[in-house]
């Protein structure tokens, strides 16, 4: 029964260049959540998605960021025109239903040079 | 605001040692404290404990929650160098539910 998978693992990106994450979230879990990791922090909510639903994205900063979970295929987070504070760890979770154990991906290890 | 807060921030002992992990918590509406184990990838899914006083146990590890004294303690014995990690402790948020609010974690090292 395959986990959370996330990729790439690692991605380096120039400043300006546009990052696309993804996220598949275990089997029978229709429930995705994003977190990032900054270096020296902990890991903090971005943003809940369902199928075709964004349910809560207020931990996502306002501009640049955009996450979707389509009906079909990963979820992906996307960052445009990234910046090097966008450098972070990014964790994807999952979990069977509203409000039960998430499960996490791998993460994928941004660097923005 | 929910804050969690955890102690000590890194810890190095001898193998076979007994460890204990701090997690502190301030939650407008508790609903659960959760465990995870982060090694160079995926955070693991240790615990969830919901209940005061009420130990879990898996192998080597345990834990136990006070909801009086709002923390919760991670046990660890006969502790082994595959233990070494970051120790992740969450509660899900007093308005949402879902969104885990994470403490900064315990960093393990366990020397041969």
């Amino acid at each position: 029964n395959a986990g959370v998978m996330q990729n790439p693992r690692h991605l380096v990106r120039r400043r300006g260049q546009e990052a696309r994450l993804r996220c598949s979230p275990m089997k029978g879990h229709s429930h995705v959540y994003w977190y990032r990791q900054l270096p020296e922090e902990g890991l903090k909510f971005m943003v809940y998605l369902q199928k075709e639903n964004i349910i809560d994205e207020s931990g996502m900063p306002k501009e640049r960021f955009s996450a979707e979970f389509p009906k079909e295929g990963p979820s992906i987070l996307r960052i445009q025109q990234v910046v090097r504070g966008d450098s972070a760890a990014y964790f994807c979770a999952s979990s069977r239903s509203f409000q039960e154990t998430q499960y996490f991906g791998p993460g994928t290890r941004l660097l923005v040079l | 605001e929910d804050k969690v807060v955890q102690s000590p921030l890194s810890l190095v002992v001898h193998e076979g040692d007994t460890v204990t992990l701090n997690c502190s918590y301030e939650v407008t509406n508790f609903r659960s404290l959760l465990w995870y184990k982060q090694e160079k990838k995926a955070p693991t899914f240790l615990f969830m404990l919901t209940s005061s006083g009420i130990e879990k146990k898996s192998g080597r590890l345990s834990s136990i929650l006070d909801k009086k004294e709002l923390f919760s303690i991670l046990n660890i014995t006969a502790t082994q160098t595959g233990d070494s990690a970051v120790y992740l402790c969450a509660t899900p948020s007093g308005n949402s539910g879902y969104a885990l609010n994470f403490g900064k974690g315990t960093s393990l090292l366990v020397t041969p």
